[in-house]
């Protein structure tokens, strides 16, 4: 069964601390991508990766950094946490469907994080 | 920029019922239209999508219509049932990503 797993589902942090959240998906899936959830703002692109260390800019990449060492494993960082980051991350990942890479995103259940 | 506008924020219906949620883009080019429905403490999962050379397509009680000349798409869920209940979102994208409509939560009532 298709599987994307995320390390936390519960966080809580300080502001200014350093946050890291890990996601790893079983399914050699060559896409990767962290979205942030808010209430009336759905589901909002972070940074998405196409392949092992590269990396691009989704719509709000500010105040976070990405990781993408290894196929299998995406992770996000927020270098300095701030009270406006206190959200529902969902990670994802997807296989190019016919050469475009928007195929089917299969999502893991997220990560809520509070930071005080 | 690209924009998708999902309409009703909330929708609530009696069991049996059909539900009706509709989603407005901007981008032209976008050329995937997918469904994701969330129930409570999980993350997304796709019911059904569509790509721009179809029209409408089908998937026993759920069925998507796409007018590219208005840029409008519907999800249609007929004879709806308590485990319809879940937020719903719409997407469009293009080559490289899913923009995502604001979401529906949807209440099916007994």
């Amino acid at each position: 069964d298709v599987k994307v797993t995320q390390s936390s589902r519960y966080l809580v942090k300080r502001t200014g601390e350093k946050v890291f959240l890990e996601c790893v998906q079983d399914m050699d899936h060559e896409n990767m991508f962290w979205y942030r959830q808010d209430p009336g703002l759905g589901l909002r692109l972070i940074y998405f990766s196409y392949d092992v260390k590269m990396k691009e800019k989704g719509d709000i990449p500010e105040g976070y950094s990405v990781s993408r060492e290894k196929k299998e494993r995406f992770s996000l960082i927020l270098e300095s946490a701030s009270t406006n980051q206190t959200s529902m991350y969902l990670c994802a990942s997807s296989y190019p469907h016919r050469g475009q890479n928007t195929g089917e995103l299969f999502f893991g259940e997220g990560s809520r994080l509070t930071v005080l | 920029g690209e924009n998708v506008e999902q309409h009703p924020s909330t929708l609530s219906v009696q069991e049996g019922d059909s539900a009706v949620i509709k989603c407005t883009y901007s981008d032209s080019a976008s050329n995937y239209f997918p469904w994701y429905k969330q129930e409570l403490g999980k993350g997304p999962q796709l019911i059904i999508d569509i790509r721009s050379n179809v029209g409408e397509k089908k998937d026993q009680r759920i069925a998507v219509t796409l007018n590219k000349t208005a840029k409008h798409f519907s999800l249609h869920i007929t004879e709806t049932q308590p485990e319809d209940s879940a937020v719903y979102f719409c997407a469009t994208g293009g080559y490289n990503k899913l923009i995502f409509g604001a979401g529906t939560r949807l209440a099916v009532h007994p």
